[in-house]
């Protein structure tokens, strides 16, 4: 089935561990994001990708880090998890980056910091 | 600074009609996007205005004054699926989107 796959569908971690959010989608798009949403809050973009071997800083990048070897996976690295990156993150994807694309979500990953 | 502002919720009867509006300040601007978010699910897209006016899509439609940094979705024919979280984003001129809070919106039988 075509789309955007996230693993964990959720994770509780103890504070300071290191955490790898997954993501890999299948449609071939060149761009790919990293959000986070927060009650209360719109979807924050964490890092975002243009296409394979770059990637960029969003609004709240700051201790978080991703890379982008290939097309279709883009994971998410969180170096010493703290209690402030509780929160719901969900991947996405567009056809392009810098233009006006439709971008796609994944079904999200649960992240409880303790 | 960029900001969307939306309603935190609304309610509405099945089978009437419901206006969510959005404001918008972006530097620069290039669309309006409106994704709809059940609970627990990821958002999944609605619609994409770029010029004034209106689009229509089946029971949804989607408005935008670029002039008054304003935009509204229409649902029509409620049904009880359309209880969700309805999502405004704007594309600023770095064709990152800034997205709002978010609108739940009830339906009551």
């Amino acid at each position: 089935i075509a789309g955007i796959t996230q693993a964990p569908t959720s994770q509780i971690l103890a504070a300071g561990r290191r955490m790898t959010l997954r993501c890999t989608q299948d449609m071939r798009h060149n761009a790919m994001y990293w959000y986070r949403q927060d009650l209360g809050l719109g979807l924050r973009l964490i890092h975002y990708s243009n296409t394979a071997g770059t990637t960029g800083k969003g609004e709240v990048p700051d201790g978080y880090s991703v890379s982008r070897a290939n097309t279709d996976d883009f994971p998410l690295t969180l170096a010493s998890a703290v209690p402030s990156q509780t929160s719901v993150y969900f991947c996405a994807s567009s056809d392009s980056g810098g233009v006006a694309d439709t971008q796609y979500f994944g079904p999200g990953t649960r992240l409880t910091v303790l | 600074g960029q900001n969307i502002d939306q309603p935190t919720e609304m309610t509405a009867t099945e089978g009437a009609i419901v206006q969510i509006n959005c404001t918008y300040q972006t530097s620069g601007f290039n669309g309006l996007f409106w994704y709809q978010q059940h609970a627990g699910e990821a958002p999944t897209f609605l619609s994409y205005n770029v010029l004034d006016g209106l689009e229509e899509k089946g029971r949804f439609s989607s408005f935008l004054s670029r002039s008054k940094g304003y935009s509204y979705l229409l649902l029509k024919e409620l049904q009880m699926k359309d209880s969700a979280s309805y999502l405004c984003a704007a594309l600023d001129s770095n064709y990152q989107l800034i997205w709002g809070a978010g609108t739940k919106l009830i339906i009551k039988p």
